[in-house]
C-alpha cells in the first residue's frame, strides 16, 4: 500500500488569504495522483487527476503542481473564501497497484470570513 | 449528482447482525470501489472490483466480503455487526482503474450498530 503524507493536517485561514499544502508520495514507480474535496456532510469530488512530472492544473483559484521526480505535489487556493472550507485529500496511484485509490488522511482547511 | 447511487441512506442495526449495502456506478463504468469512513478518521479503502472481478483489496475485514454483478452494481454484505463498525460506506465508480480517470463518489451509506 502506497504510503502518502498530507501536511498540514489542519488549517485556518482568513478570507482572503492565499493558501497551499502539500502532499508527498513514493517517488518511484508514479502513475497518477488524484486530489479530491470534501466538504463537511458530502461525499468528495475529484478536482485534478495529474499524470506528468511538471504538471500544472487549475479550477478556478484552485490549482496544483506535480514533481513526481521528488514524489510531492502543491495544492494552491488563491484568495480563500469560507466555501473553500473543506478536506483536501490526495491519492497517488503507482504502476504497481491494481487501480485501487488510496487517500492521505487529507488537510483540513478552515476559512474564517 | 455524481450519478452514483448508494442505498440505503441511512441504516441502524443490532450487533450481531448483517446487512447489505448496494451501489450503482454511474452509467458505462466498470470500476467500482468501497471506502468506509470511521468517526474522526480518513478514507479507509476496503475493497476494488472491476468488470465483475475483484481487483484490489485493502483493510477490509473478514466478516465483510463484497461481489459485483454483471449489470455492474455492487453489494458491501456486512456480517456479525460490532459496535465499531459504525461508519459512513462510500463507494465510488471510475471508468476503469482510475489511474488516469477520477473517480465519483456515492452519498454514502451511514450505517449504526447499536
Amino acid at each position: 500500500i502506497l504510503n502518502v503524507e498530507q501536511s498540514p493536517q489542519s488549517l485556518h485561514v482568513q478570507e482572503g488569504d492565499s493558501t497551499n499544502f502539500t502532499c508527498s508520495f513514493p517517488s518511484s514507480n508514479f502513475y497518477a495522483l488524484h486530489w479530491y474535496r470534501w466538504e463537511t456532510a458530502k461525499s468528495p469530488e475529484a478536482l485534478f487527476v495529474m499524470t506528468l512530472n511538471g504538471d500544472e492544473k487549475k479550477k478556478g483559484r484552485i490549482s496544483a503542481t506535480l514533481n513526481t521526480k521528488e514524489g510531492y505535489s502543491y495544492l494552491y487556493i488563491k484568495g480563500s473564501q469560507p466555501e473553500d472550507s473543506a478536506t483536501y485529500l490526495c491519492a497517488p496511484r503507482d504502476g504497481g497497484s491494481q487501480g485501487n485509490l488510496i487517500f492521505g488522511k487529507g488537510t483540513k482547511l478552515s476559512v474564517k470570513p | 449528482d455524481s450519478g452514483v447511487t448508494q442505498t440505503p441512506k441511512h441504516l441502524i442495526t443490532a450487533t450481531g447482525q448483517r446487512v447489505t449495502l448496494r451501489c450503482s456506478p454511474r452509467s458505462g463504468d466498470l470500476s467500482v470501489y468501497w471506502y468506509q469512513q470511521s468517526l474522526d478518521q480518513g478514507l479507509q479503502f476496503l475493497i476494488q472490483y472491476y468488470n465483475g472481478e475483484e481487483r484490489a483489496k485493502g483493510n477490509i475485514l473478514e466478516r465483510f466480503s463484497a461481489q459485483q454483478f454483471p449489470d455492474l452494481h455492487s453489494e458491501l454484505n456486512l456480517s456479525s455487526l460490532e459496535l465499531g463498525d459504525s461508519a459512513l460506506y462510500f463507494c465510488a465508480s471510475s471508468p476503469r482503474g482510475t489511474g488516469k480517470t477520477e473517480a465519483f463518489f456515492g452519498q454514502g451509506t451511514r450505517l449504526t450498530v447499536v
